[in-house]
C-alpha cells in the first residue's frame, strides 16, 4: 500500500516568492496535518484539516495557508517567503476518528524548502 | 499548553549495549504519548505510543517505553542496540481533554542516537 506522498521533494526559492507544497494521504485517511521541521529541531505543528475543514492551526503567521480537497489531498501555501521559512515540511495523515487524538499519524518523506 | 523536553541532544553508544533516551513533558491536561524515529532524509515513523492501561509499552524494533505520571516522563529504552538504530528520535504528546482538542502533536527537540561498532 502507498504511504503518504509529498511533492516536490526539494525546492529552492528566493525571498518574497510564493510556494505550494502538495500531499496525498494514505487511502482511507481523511485527516491531514502539516508540520515544519527546522534543521536541528523537532517538527512544529502548522495546520490540521479534516473533511476539508480546518480543525486546528499552530502559531504561524497568515503567510501560511492550506486547504484540503474532496479527495483528501492537501496543499500548503506560503507567501512572501523569508529566509527563516527554510525547513523540511512534513505532511501526516490519519483516519481522523475521535478528532484524531488517539490515532497514529503517518508521515510522508517531506519537502525540503530552501529560501535564498 | 504542552511542552516536551528531551534531556539529551546526542547519545553515543556501542553496538549491543543498552540505551535509554529520556523524555519529560509538561501539560495541564491528560496526554497521549508517542515516540517517533527519523532516519536520514526520511519522514517520521512511529515506534510506540501510550494511550492508557499498562504503563510499559512495547514497540517495533525491540524498543519499549515506560509512562511515569508522577514524574511526567516517558523514557525510551532498548536492551541491545544495533548499528541500524542510528537515527534521530522524537518524543511527542497530544492532549485529549475537552471537546476542542484534536490530534495535534507537540514534539521535543530530538535525540540523535549514534551506535558505534
Amino acid at each position: 500500500d502507498a504511504g503518504v506522498t509529498q511533492s516536490p521533494t526539494h525546492l529552492i526559492k528566493t525571498r518574497g516568492q510564493h510556494v505550494t507544497l502538495r500531499c496525498s494521504p494514505i487511502s482511507g485517511h481523511k485527516s491531514v496535518s502539516w508540520y515544519q521541521q527546522v534543521l536541528g529541531q523537532g517538527p512544529q505543528f502548522i495546520f490540521q484539516y479534516y473533511e476539508k475543514e480546518e480543525r486546528g492551526r499552530g502559531n504561524f503567521p497568515d503567510r501560511f495557508s492550506a486547504r484540503q480537497f474532496p479527495n483528501y489531498s492537501s496543499e500548503l501555501n506560503v507567501n512572501a517567503l523569508l529566509l527563516g521559512d527554510s525547513a523540511l515540511y512534513l505532511c501526516a495523515s490519519s483516519l481522523g476518528l475521535d478528532r484524531g487524538r488517539r490515532e497514529t499519524q503517518y508521515f510522508g518523506p517531506g519537502t525540503r524548502l530552501l529560501v535564498l | 499548553a504542552q511542552s516536551v523536553t528531551q534531556l539529551d541532544s546526542q547519545v553515543p553508544v556501542f553496538e549491543e549495549a543498552p540505551v535509554e533516551l529520556r523524555c519529560n513533558y509538561s501539560s495541564s491536561v491528560s496526554v497521549y504519548l508517542f515516540w517517533y524515529v527519523q532516519y536520514p532524509n526520511q519522514g517520521l515513523q512511529l515506534l510506540l505510543k501510550y494511550l492508557s492501561g499498562s504503563t510499559l509499552v512495547k514497540g517495533i524494533n525491540g524498543f519499549e517505553a515506560e509512562f511515569n505520571k508522577s514524574q511526567t516522563s516517558f523514557h525510551l529504552r532498548k536492551p541491545s542496540v544495533h548499528i541500524s538504530d542510528t537515527a534521530e528520535y522524537f518524543c511527542a504528546v497530544s492532549d485529549y481533554a475537552g471537546g476542542t482538542s484534536y490530534g495535534k502533536l507537540t514534539f521535543g527537540q530530538g535525540t540523535i542516537l549514534t551506535v558505534h561498532p
